[in-house]
């Protein structure tokens, strides 16, 4: 799976939008870009995912850059709920094998009051 | 809720003991799995169930450790003689089978090793 590289952590008034940036320079045609965040205290949540269009779900919105080797993930109206470390995963589907999970360092989003 | 659910929720034992964690994955998902993760660390994978298919158990750490799953529903992860390096939240995952599906996770279980 390629490397990502993701600030170290961020902070957003909340209500503002929050936008989360990921390079992933690497990437290979077939690799997937998935987004999840880990509250503390609670097993990490699955945000959004694409392959190269923009996706948008009840969460949050993907942009992929036109040559996919960077994506940002945007939280329209950050809330103090928000605060979370947010983890950016390049991977491809590996058929018939085990398909873990590996987290990076990921981003510490801090939303101020 | 619809969720993926593990208990207990926290589980404190002392050294030598045997501890069984549970995990109920979403409905219909097919593949599940068991991660650790250390305090302040990334995930570190144990095992992966998909279907009727023999498990990946590449990630286990010992022989005191083990797991099982009945058809697509519950599954069960054991460690025997437990010692304290296994303190950590326990994590269980799952999701649809089909390419490139998300993983769910449970909230975990913060296993205590006095």
């Amino acid at each position: 799976d390629a490397k990502t590289t993701q600030p170290t952590s961020m902070d957003c008034a909340e209500g503002r939008a929050a936008n989360l940036p990921c390079n992933h320079s690497t990437i290979s045609g077939n690799e997937y870009v998935y987004w999840y965040r880990q509250i503390h205290s609670q097993g990490p949540q699955y945000i959004i995912h694409g392959l190269k269009n923009n996706e948008t779900n009840e969460m949050a919105s993907l942009i992929i850059t036109e040559d996919r080797k960077s994506s940002t993930l945007i939280l329209p109206h950050a809330t103090l709920r928000d605060t979370a470390v947010y983890y950016c995963i390049v991977r491809v589907h590996n058929s018939g094998s085990a398909r873990q999970l590996t987290f990076g360092s990921g981003t510490q989003l801090t939303v101020l009051p | 809720g619809a969720g993926v659910s593990q208990s207990p929720s926290n589980k404190v034992t002392e050294k030598g003991k045997d501890v069984e964690l549970r995990c109920d994955p979403i409905s219909g998902h097919t593949a599940l799995y068991w991660y650790r993760q250390r305090l302040g660390q990334g995930l570190e994978f144990l095992i992966y169930f998909q279907g009727n298919s023999a498990p990946d158990k590449s990630g286990l750490p010992s022989d005191r450790f083990s797991a099982e799953r009945t058809g697509e529903s519950v599954s069960t992860l054991t460690i025997q003689r437990t010692q304290q390096e296994d303190s950590a939240v326990y994590l269980c995952a799952s999701s649809l089978a089909v390419s490139n599906q998300p993983q769910h996770f449970g909230d975990g279980t913060r296993l205590s090793i006095l």
